[in-house]
Order: structure tokens, then sequence, then C-alpha cells
């Protein structure tokens, strides 16, 4: 199987700040890297497919780069509907697998 | 507006078994492979399986932790996904998610989701 891995696991920011969190997959995965972002007692919500492409709906805050085996998701300036926690998915393998998720925390 | 909605979870025994239905509404649903996720309580999302559309041949991929156990359908007259969960563990306590799965650019992301339901495996 494919291991995501996301970091750091979490982190404090206060509103206005630029967030950034890292997934590295195990293999070579190309573009094949959704983003998404998920409330306490909410189902997950699509943010950022292919990599860097921001979901219809999705404030153009967010955004997401890389190719191969790591990534980014970054968040310009951090409002207060983006404290959650964000995991990031492969779909290169049949066998879907999460990062362990970022939990965002009000500083 | 799409809608998925999962129905049929519950509390039930160690080794017993439960179907879980996900009705879709809003979209062509035989046009979409549909995935089945879960996430134990406290903990990060698993995928469970999915099975593609008829156009790709309906067919179906397991996690490794539910292989065997657990079988995926679809009745696309009624738009409903199913999740059959055989031989049920207590580690299979968990919400289950539905969601419709998108390709665009040549990837695949699951662009909708259900609410959720719990199913609790307990004595």
């Amino acid at each position: 199987d494919i291991q995501m891995t996301q970091s750091p696991s979490s982190l404090s920011a206060s509103v206005g700040d630029r967030v950034t969190i890292t997934c590295r997959a195990s293999q070579y995965i190309s573009n094949y890297l959704n983003w998404y972002q998920q409330k306490p007692g909410k189902a997950p919500k699509l943010l950022i497919y292919a990599a860097s492409s921001l979901q219809s709906g999705v404030p153009s805050r967010f955004s997401g780069s890389g190719s191969g085996t790591d990534f980014t998701l970054s968040i310009s300036s951090l409002q207060p509907d983006d404290f959650a926690t964000y995991y990031c998915q492969q779909s290169y393998s049949t066998l879907r697998t999460f990062g362990g998720g970022t939990k965002v925390e009000i500083k | 507006e799409v809608q998925l909605v999962e129905s049929g979870g519950g509390l039930v025994q160690p080794g017993r078994s439960l179907r879980l239905s996900c009705t879709a509404s809003g979209f062509t649903f035989g046009d979409y492979a549909m995935n089945w996720f879960r996430q134990a309580p406290g903990k990060g999302l698993e995928w469970v399986g999915l099975i593609r559309s008829k156009a790709y041949g309906g067919t179906t991929e397991y996690a490794a932790s539910v292989k065997g156990r657990f079988t995926i359908s679809r009745d696309d007259s009624k738009s409903i996904a199913y999740l059959q969960m055989n031989s049920l563990k207590t580690e299979d306590t968990a919400v289950y998610f539905c969601t419709r799965e998108e390709v665009r650019l040549g990837e695949l992301s699951s662009d909708y989701w259900g609410q959720g339901t719990l199913v609790t495996v307990s004595s």
C-alpha cells in the first residue's frame, strides 16, 4: 500500500496567518492527490483535487501544489471557519490511502 | 442538488451482519463509481472499498481489512449503493460514509459525501 505521511499532526495559528501543511507519499503518485477538510461531527469536504485544482465553491485562499511524492496545502490567510482537520489522500492506487491528518487549532 | 444519504447503521454483536445503504439523488447515479469510507471514533479516515459504474464493468475493490467479509453492490434503478458487512468485528466500529467519485484531469476524487452512519460492534 502507498503510505501517506502528513506533517505537522497539529498546529496552532491565528486568524490571518499563512498556514502550510505537507504530505509525502511513500512512492511516486504523479498528481493523484486530494485534500479534504473535516470539522467535528461532519463529513469531509473536498478542497483540492489533482494536487492543485480548487474544488468548486472553495475559497481561493486555499491552494495546493506538488507532484511526484511531495505535496503542500496552503491557506493564505487563515479564517475562523478554517479551524478543522485536514487530510491528504492519494488516488494513484486503487487502494486509496489517507494521511494521518493535521488539526489546525486557534492560537 | 447532489445528495447522498446513508442508512442502516446501529448496534450489532460481533460476528453478526449489517447492511448499509447509500441513497443518491441529484445526479445520474449509474454514471459514477461509488466509494465507502469509515472513521473509527477519534481516528482518521480509512477507505473501505468501491464499486465502479456499469460502463467500467461494475467491478469492486476492497481494503485488505475488510476483504472477504464486506461486499459492495449497487442498484442503478434505485440509485442506491449497498455495503453488506458480515462477520463484524469490534474494530469495524466506525462512522461509515459513502461518496461519489468524480474523474477530472484523469484523477479520481470524492467530491460528494453523505453525512455518515454509525456502526457499533459490541456485545
